[in-house]
């Protein structure tokens, strides 16, 4: 049974600071590794797919580090933002199929 | 272009009755999934469907809840004789296909269910 957790569960930060969280998965059958943000009364919107031991992905502010041999992802934001206020989820594959198992999410809430 | 959609956005049913959510996914998609929010709690798989591949069902929490989808468009996520603990929020996903490597999901805005 896959088990992804994430922390910390929620984070507090001042505008302009840089932070990260972390996403851990079962190594065994990795797949490949998602992110997604989502925002309150929104729709989680794809960040990265990630999928080579070593991978960083960036996408403007927002990057992304992937360990498949001891099973952990870390999403880096530099400089955060109030719209940066939002739950960033993690999702594990661990065989080329459709299932995935969600961590619970880190909110992170932006103080202006 | 247009995205996933999902209908009703919201619905209030009585215990016991049956319910059934819509969605709508990305033309072109092949990879449709299905997901359930509890309040306090994560995302948590329900079934996806890949083409014209027996879907995977394995996250069905009871056989009060099917799901079926025509082709490679429309899905309808059934719940009968709806319970309490069915209350969540219901989210619909697609992509280019089902292989997790690759793609990534695309989501609905979900469909709030109450079971009063």
């Amino acid at each position: 049974i896959l088990n992804v957790e994430q922390s910390p569960q929620s984070l507090h930060v001042q505008e302009g600071d840089s932070t990260n969280f972390t996403c851990s998965f079962p190594s065994s059958n990795f797949y490949a590794l998602h992110w997604y943000r989502w925002e309150t009364a929104k729709s989680p919107e794809a960040l990265f797919v990630m999928t080579l031991n070593g991978d960083e992905k960036k996408k403007g502010r927002i990057s992304a580090t992937l360990n498949t041999k001891e099973g952990y992802s870390y999403l880096y934001i530099k400089g955060s933002q109030p719209e940066d206020s939002a739950t960033y989820l993690c999702a594990s594959f661990n065989t080329n199929a459709g299932k995935s198992t969600f961590g619970d999410g880190t909110t992170l809430t932006v103080k202006p | 272009g247009a995205g996933v959609s999902q209908s009703p956005s919201n619905k209030v049913t009585e215990k016991g009755k049956d319910v059934e959510l819509r969605c709508d996914p990305i033309s072109g998609h092949t990879a449709l999934y299905w997901y359930r929010q509890r309040l306090g709690q994560g995302l948590e798989f329900l079934i996806y469907f890949q083409g014209n591949s027996a879907p995977d069902k394995s996250g069905l929490p009871s056989d009060r809840f099917s799901a079926e989808r025509t082709g490679e468009s429309v899905s309808t996520l059934t719940i009968q004789r709806t319970q309490q603990e069915d209350s969540a929020v219901y989210l619909c996903a697609s992509s280019l296909a089902a292989g997790g490597n690759l793609y990534e999901q695309y989501f609905g805005p979900g469909t709030r269910l109450t079971v009063t």
